[in-house]
Protein backbone atom coordinates (compact mmCIF):
# COMPACT_ATOMS: atom_id res chain seq x y z
CA UNK A 1 0.00 0.00 0.00
CA UNK A 2 0.97 3.69 -1.14
CA UNK A 3 2.71 5.60 2.20
CA UNK A 4 1.88 9.37 2.05
CA UNK A 5 3.90 11.52 3.75
CA UNK A 6 3.52 15.46 4.73
CA UNK A 7 6.09 17.48 6.26
CA UNK A 8 6.27 19.51 8.05
CA UNK A 9 3.63 18.82 10.17
CA UNK A 10 3.21 21.94 11.88
CA UNK A 11 4.01 25.14 10.45
CA UNK A 12 3.81 28.34 12.59
CA UNK A 13 3.96 31.23 10.30
CA UNK A 14 2.38 35.08 10.10
CA UNK A 15 -0.01 36.41 7.87
CA UNK A 16 1.67 37.92 4.46
CA UNK A 17 4.71 35.07 4.60
CA UNK A 18 4.78 31.98 2.49
CA UNK A 19 3.80 28.76 3.11
CA UNK A 20 5.59 25.86 1.57
CA UNK A 21 4.17 22.56 1.99
CA UNK A 22 5.43 19.40 0.97
CA UNK A 23 4.02 15.35 0.02
CA UNK A 24 5.84 12.55 -0.79
CA UNK A 25 4.31 9.40 -1.82
CA UNK A 26 6.00 5.75 -1.19
CA UNK A 27 5.73 4.87 -4.77
CA UNK A 28 5.54 6.99 -8.17
CA UNK A 29 2.57 6.73 -9.94
CA UNK A 30 1.71 7.40 -13.94
CA UNK A 31 0.04 10.87 -14.17
CA UNK A 32 -0.43 13.95 -12.32
CA UNK A 33 -3.12 12.91 -9.64
CA UNK A 34 -2.32 14.68 -6.72
CA UNK A 35 -4.90 16.49 -5.08
CA UNK A 36 -5.07 19.08 -1.76
CA UNK A 37 -7.59 19.69 0.15
CA UNK A 38 -8.03 22.41 3.12
CA UNK A 39 -9.32 21.30 6.52
CA UNK A 40 -10.97 24.30 9.02
CA UNK A 41 -11.84 23.05 12.10
CA UNK A 42 -15.63 21.25 12.10
CA UNK A 43 -15.47 21.61 8.34
CA UNK A 44 -16.10 19.15 5.83
CA UNK A 45 -12.53 19.33 3.45
CA UNK A 46 -12.27 21.85 0.61
CA UNK A 47 -10.50 20.86 -2.40
CA UNK A 48 -8.53 23.29 -3.45
CA UNK A 49 -5.91 21.80 -6.38
CA UNK A 50 -6.04 18.63 -8.66
CA UNK A 51 -4.16 17.05 -10.90
CA UNK A 52 -1.28 18.75 -9.08
CA UNK A 53 -1.17 21.80 -9.93
CA UNK A 54 -5.05 23.28 -10.93
CA UNK A 55 -7.23 25.10 -8.50
CA UNK A 56 -10.53 24.27 -8.50
CA UNK A 57 -13.25 26.59 -8.81
CA UNK A 58 -13.36 29.78 -6.36
CA UNK A 59 -9.93 29.29 -4.64
CA UNK A 60 -7.34 32.39 -5.03
CA UNK A 61 -4.34 32.31 -6.82
CA UNK A 62 -1.69 32.56 -3.91
CA UNK A 63 -2.42 28.77 -3.84
CA UNK A 64 -0.59 26.79 -6.12
CA UNK A 65 0.95 23.49 -6.58
CA UNK A 66 3.64 21.58 -8.13
CA UNK A 67 5.66 19.09 -8.70
CA UNK A 68 5.76 15.13 -10.10
CA UNK A 69 6.49 11.49 -9.58
CA UNK A 70 6.80 10.84 -5.91
CA UNK A 71 7.41 15.10 -4.60
CA UNK A 72 4.73 17.64 -4.54
CA UNK A 73 4.63 20.80 -3.14
CA UNK A 74 1.58 23.69 -2.08
CA UNK A 75 2.50 27.05 -2.09
CA UNK A 76 0.63 29.89 -0.31
CA UNK A 77 2.50 32.88 -1.39
CA UNK A 78 1.30 35.72 0.70
CA UNK A 79 -0.93 33.98 3.65
CA UNK A 80 -4.08 35.57 4.79
CA UNK A 81 -5.82 34.75 7.90
CA UNK A 82 -8.72 32.57 6.66
CA UNK A 83 -5.74 30.29 5.53
CA UNK A 84 -4.26 28.92 8.79
CA UNK A 85 -5.69 25.48 8.72
CA UNK A 86 -4.73 21.75 8.27
CA UNK A 87 -3.98 20.56 4.64
CA UNK A 88 -4.05 16.79 3.27
CA UNK A 89 -2.74 15.26 0.12
CA UNK A 90 -4.26 12.73 -1.78
CA UNK A 91 -2.74 11.12 -4.96
CA UNK A 92 -5.89 9.57 -6.57
CA UNK A 93 -9.37 8.74 -5.12
CA UNK A 94 -8.66 5.37 -4.03
CA UNK A 95 -5.54 5.94 -2.47
CA UNK A 96 -4.67 6.93 1.53
CA UNK A 97 -4.43 10.61 2.38
CA UNK A 98 -1.56 12.03 4.31
CA UNK A 99 -1.39 12.68 8.33
CA UNK A 100 -1.88 16.49 7.31
CA UNK A 101 0.25 19.90 8.11
CA UNK A 102 -1.08 21.89 10.51
CA UNK A 103 -0.53 25.39 9.22
CA UNK A 104 -1.09 27.85 12.58
CA UNK A 105 -0.11 31.39 13.20
CA UNK A 106 3.18 32.63 14.63
CA UNK B 1 -25.13 22.74 -7.84
CA UNK B 2 -23.65 19.76 -6.35
CA UNK B 3 -24.31 18.70 -2.92
CA UNK B 4 -24.09 15.82 -0.90
CA UNK B 5 -25.45 14.50 2.93
CA UNK B 6 -24.88 11.62 5.47
CA UNK B 7 -27.21 9.70 7.00
CA UNK B 8 -26.93 7.44 9.45
CA UNK B 9 -27.07 6.73 12.92
CA UNK B 10 -25.30 8.28 15.68
CA UNK B 11 -24.50 5.66 17.91
CA UNK B 12 -23.79 1.60 17.41
CA UNK B 13 -22.65 -0.90 20.05
CA UNK B 14 -19.56 -3.13 19.15
CA UNK B 15 -19.88 -6.07 16.80
CA UNK B 16 -22.91 -4.68 15.03
CA UNK B 17 -23.16 -3.12 10.89
CA UNK B 18 -23.18 0.35 10.67
CA UNK B 19 -25.20 1.53 7.24
CA UNK B 20 -24.29 5.03 6.53
CA UNK B 21 -26.28 6.55 3.12
CA UNK B 22 -24.90 8.95 1.10
CA UNK B 23 -27.86 10.98 -0.73
CA UNK B 24 -26.73 13.56 -3.52
CA UNK B 25 -28.21 15.78 -6.09
CA UNK B 26 -26.40 17.92 -9.06
CA UNK B 27 -25.39 14.77 -10.70
CA UNK B 28 -25.89 11.10 -11.95
CA UNK B 29 -24.14 8.21 -10.34
CA UNK B 30 -24.66 7.06 -13.83
CA UNK B 31 -22.58 9.40 -16.00
CA UNK B 32 -19.64 7.92 -17.46
CA UNK B 33 -16.40 8.95 -15.05
CA UNK B 34 -18.07 9.63 -11.73
CA UNK B 35 -17.83 8.30 -8.27
CA UNK B 36 -18.69 8.93 -4.75
CA UNK B 37 -16.56 7.88 -2.01
CA UNK B 38 -16.31 8.07 1.73
CA UNK B 39 -13.00 9.25 4.08
CA UNK B 40 -13.75 8.92 7.58
CA UNK B 41 -11.78 11.18 10.45
CA UNK B 42 -11.32 9.97 14.11
CA UNK B 43 -11.58 12.89 16.39
CA UNK B 44 -8.13 14.77 16.37
CA UNK B 45 -6.79 12.50 13.82
CA UNK B 46 -6.40 12.54 9.65
CA UNK B 47 -8.51 11.93 7.02
CA UNK B 48 -9.01 7.68 6.04
CA UNK B 49 -9.89 7.09 2.65
CA UNK B 50 -12.23 3.86 2.95
CA UNK B 51 -14.13 3.18 -0.36
CA UNK B 52 -15.60 4.26 -3.57
CA UNK B 53 -17.97 3.51 -6.49
CA UNK B 54 -17.67 4.56 -10.33
CA UNK B 55 -20.36 5.10 -12.29
CA UNK B 56 -20.06 1.43 -13.93
CA UNK B 57 -20.02 -0.39 -10.48
CA UNK B 58 -16.42 -0.48 -10.11
CA UNK B 59 -15.92 -0.62 -6.18
CA UNK B 60 -12.67 -0.29 -4.43
CA UNK B 61 -11.99 -0.75 -0.64
CA UNK B 62 -9.11 0.21 2.05
CA UNK B 63 -7.22 -2.78 2.15
CA UNK B 64 -6.96 -3.57 5.94
CA UNK B 65 -10.98 -2.90 5.65
CA UNK B 66 -11.89 -4.72 2.66
CA UNK B 67 -13.29 -7.87 4.65
CA UNK B 68 -15.46 -5.03 6.50
CA UNK B 69 -16.95 -2.56 3.97
CA UNK B 70 -19.40 -2.95 1.38
CA UNK B 71 -20.40 -0.22 -0.80
CA UNK B 72 -23.61 0.12 -3.61
CA UNK B 73 -25.03 2.55 -5.21
CA UNK B 74 -28.82 3.04 -6.00
CA UNK B 75 -29.09 5.70 -9.30
CA UNK B 76 -32.94 5.65 -8.99
CA UNK B 77 -32.69 7.18 -5.56
CA UNK B 78 -29.38 9.21 -5.94
CA UNK B 79 -28.22 7.46 -2.80
CA UNK B 80 -24.81 5.95 -2.29
CA UNK B 81 -24.72 3.39 0.68
CA UNK B 82 -21.18 2.27 2.98
CA UNK B 83 -21.84 -0.66 5.02
CA UNK B 84 -19.29 -1.32 7.95
CA UNK B 85 -19.22 -4.92 9.73
CA UNK B 86 -18.13 -5.92 13.11
CA UNK B 87 -17.42 -2.05 14.42
CA UNK B 88 -14.95 -1.50 17.14
CA UNK B 89 -14.75 2.00 19.19
CA UNK B 90 -11.51 2.28 17.09
CA UNK B 91 -14.14 2.92 14.47
CA UNK B 92 -15.70 6.39 16.00
CA UNK B 93 -15.47 9.47 14.36
CA UNK B 94 -16.68 11.50 11.33
CA UNK B 95 -17.96 9.98 8.05
CA UNK B 96 -18.17 11.99 5.00
CA UNK B 97 -18.71 11.39 1.40
CA UNK B 98 -17.41 13.00 -1.38
CA UNK B 99 -18.01 13.30 -5.57
CA UNK B 100 -15.84 12.18 -7.83
CA UNK B 101 -16.64 14.14 -10.98
CA UNK B 102 -13.48 12.57 -13.14
CA UNK B 103 -12.07 8.64 -12.53
CA UNK B 104 -9.09 9.55 -14.76
CA UNK B 105 -7.98 12.47 -12.51
CA UNK B 106 -9.42 10.95 -9.16
CA UNK B 107 -10.40 14.08 -6.87
CA UNK B 108 -12.97 14.47 -4.84
CA UNK B 109 -14.24 17.55 -5.81
CA UNK B 110 -17.48 18.37 -3.14
CA UNK B 111 -18.08 16.36 0.21
CA UNK B 112 -20.79 16.47 2.48
CA UNK B 113 -20.99 18.06 5.95
CA UNK B 114 -19.61 14.59 7.74
CA UNK B 115 -21.73 12.67 10.35
CA UNK B 116 -19.93 11.96 13.34
CA UNK B 117 -20.40 8.23 14.67
CA UNK B 118 -19.86 7.24 17.94
CA UNK B 119 -18.96 3.24 18.83
CA UNK B 120 -19.95 2.30 22.03
CA UNK B 121 -21.78 -0.18 24.38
Amino acid sequence: EIVVTQSPGTLSLSPGERATLSCRASQSLSGDDLAWYQQKPGQAPRLLIYATSSRATGIPDRFSGSGSGTDFTLTISRLEPEDFAVYYCQQYASSPFGQGTRLEIK
Amino acid sequence: QITLKESGPALVKPTQTLTLTCTFSGFSIKTSGVGVGWVRQPPGKALEWLALIYWNDDDRYKPSLKSRLTITADASKNQVVLNMANVDPVDTGTYYCAHIPDFWSGYYSVWGQGIMVTVSS
